[in-house]
């Protein structure tokens, strides 16, 4: 069946460091989603993205999509305490549900 | 306020209960899902609905059991069958089932069994 793989499991950062998180599918996938959860908190949808080789931005948070569109990253730039959470890739084929990633638990020290 | 409900926040069960868990959704949309999240990993899918009177197992369906009577509801059974219960339960919905539609989900109920 189909796979995310979502690497690293967490990541400590200082306040202001850069931090990134990379997600691989065994197969190729029509499109991939990024949730972010908070502590305690349920996941939101942060963006989605469809065609090979996309990249999409939203402030700080800079999201690619792989030209085989078998992988995606998320960075951000320069992390506040705001970003803490755990960041979850989300990848389908057409016609299958949504394959959630492992998550990537971010910690932000201030 | 539209969005989804999901009831109790937090439950605790007794070994060989079934227990059903709450979910309602007030944003109109056809499909449902419930995920089970263990700690530090990812969603597996549990089941999932397109449409009322209609649902599909999902990943790990073993020892749960749901239904669809109306659009708005979906609720979870947890059975007794299941062997690990405990877990963090998020239900989700969407507007349909077709690839390109964000799932909105619930505040989750936390279960644990005792």
């Amino acid at each position: 069946g189909q796979q995310v793989m979502q690497i690293p499991q967490y990541q400590h950062v200082q306040e202001g460091e850069d931090f990134t998180t990379y997600c691989n599918s065994s197969t190729t996938l029509s499109n991939i989603q990024w949730y972010k959860q908070r502590p305690g908190g349920h996941p939101v949808f942060l963006i989605q993205l469809v065609k090979s080789g996309e990249v999409k931005k939203q402030k700080r948070l800079t999201f690619q999509f792989g030209e085989a569109k078998k992988n995606s990253s998320l960075h951000i730039t320069a992390t506040q305490t705001t970003d803490v959470g755990t960041y979850f890739c989300a990848g389908r084929t057409a016609g299958n549900m949504l394959t959630f990633g492992g998550g990537t638990r971010l910690m932000v020290k201030p | 306020d539209g969005g989804i409900t999901q009831s109790p926040k937090y439950l605790f069960r007794k070994e060989g209960q079934n227990v059903t868990l709450s979910c309602e959704q007030n944003l109109n949309h056809d499909a449902m899902y419930w995920y089970r999240q263990d700690p530090g990993q990812g969603l597996r899918l549990i089941y999932y609905s397109q449409i009322v009177n209609d649902f599909q197992k999902g990943d790990i369906a073993e020892g749960y059991s749901v239904s669809r009577e109306k659009k708005e509801s979906f609720p979870l059974t947890v059975t007794s069958a299941q062997k690990n219960p405990t877990a963090f339960y998020l239900c989700a919905s969407t507007i349909g089932l077709a690839d390109y539609n964000e799932q909105f989900f619930g505040p989750g109920t936390r279960l644990t069994v005792l």
